[in-house]
């Protein structure tokens, strides 16, 4: 059965700093990974997919990683501002998407 | 253009009563999804429609949950005789097309809570 997993639950930094939320799964059998930001009392924002053959994907400040072989992705914020502060959640698409249960960040002006 | 809709935005019902909630997915989409987040906790994987059919229905927690779709647009979602630990956030969401390359966009999700 697959699992993911985020770590760690929750962040706070402050402004400007580069950091790294990881994922990681049980099953290296996955078609593609998404990692989605989540606002409080809204849906799911899609940041960034990789597929299975890649090995990583960017976009602005954000770079996300996969390593399928150590069941391992991380996301990447360079830079990181008080508008990030968000909910970050990894999911792997097996024929239907398998989510952590997020990492909760906080970035302080 | 228009995202995907959820109604209502929030739910207050008593346990033992059935409740309906709607999805409207991005028009043109043919795959829909539903999915719960209970508190503390992550995404569950409910239901998947492609067109009016439902290839994969094995995330529905009991049969007091069904769900159908209708004119490969909008989505209800039904929960019977609601009990206690039903209550959480039920999202929805809808791709262009089924499969692992499409992008899923997510709806803003009903609050459910069971009295």
């Amino acid at each position: 059965k697959q699992e993911v997993t985020q770590i760690p639950a929750a962040l706070s930094v402050p402004e400007g700093e580069n950091l790294v939320l990881n994922c990681s799964f049980t099953d290296s059998a996955i078609y593609n990974l998404q990692w989605f930001r989540q606002d409080p009392g809204k849906g799911l924002t899609s940041l960034l997919l990789i597929q299975s053959s890649q090995r990583e994907q960017t976009s602005g400040r954000l770079n996300a990683s996969l390593d399928k072989s150590s069941g391992r992705s991380t996301l990447y914020i360079a830079a990181s501002q008080p508008g990030d502060s968000a909910t970050y959640l990894c999911a792997v698409h097996t024929g239907k998407l398998i989510f952590g249960q997020g990492t909760t960040l906080q970035v302080k002006p | 253009g228009a995202g995907v809709s959820q109604s209502p935005s929030n739910k207050v019902t008593e346990k033992g009563k059935d409740v309906e909630l709607r999805c409207d997915p991005i028009s043109g989409h043919t795959a829909l999804y539903w999915y719960r987040q209970r508190l503390g906790q992550g995404l569950e994987f409910l239901i998947y429609f492609q067109g009016n059919s439902a290839p994969d229905k094995s995330g529905l927690p009991s049969d007091r949950f069904s769900a159908e779709r209708t004119g490969e647009s909008v989505s209800t979602l039904t929960i019977q005789r609601t009990q206690q630990e039903d209550s959480a956030v039920y999202l929805c969401a809808s791709s262009l097309v089924p499969g692992d390359q499409e992008t899923q966009y997510f709806g803003p999700g009903t609050r459910l809570l069971v009295l």
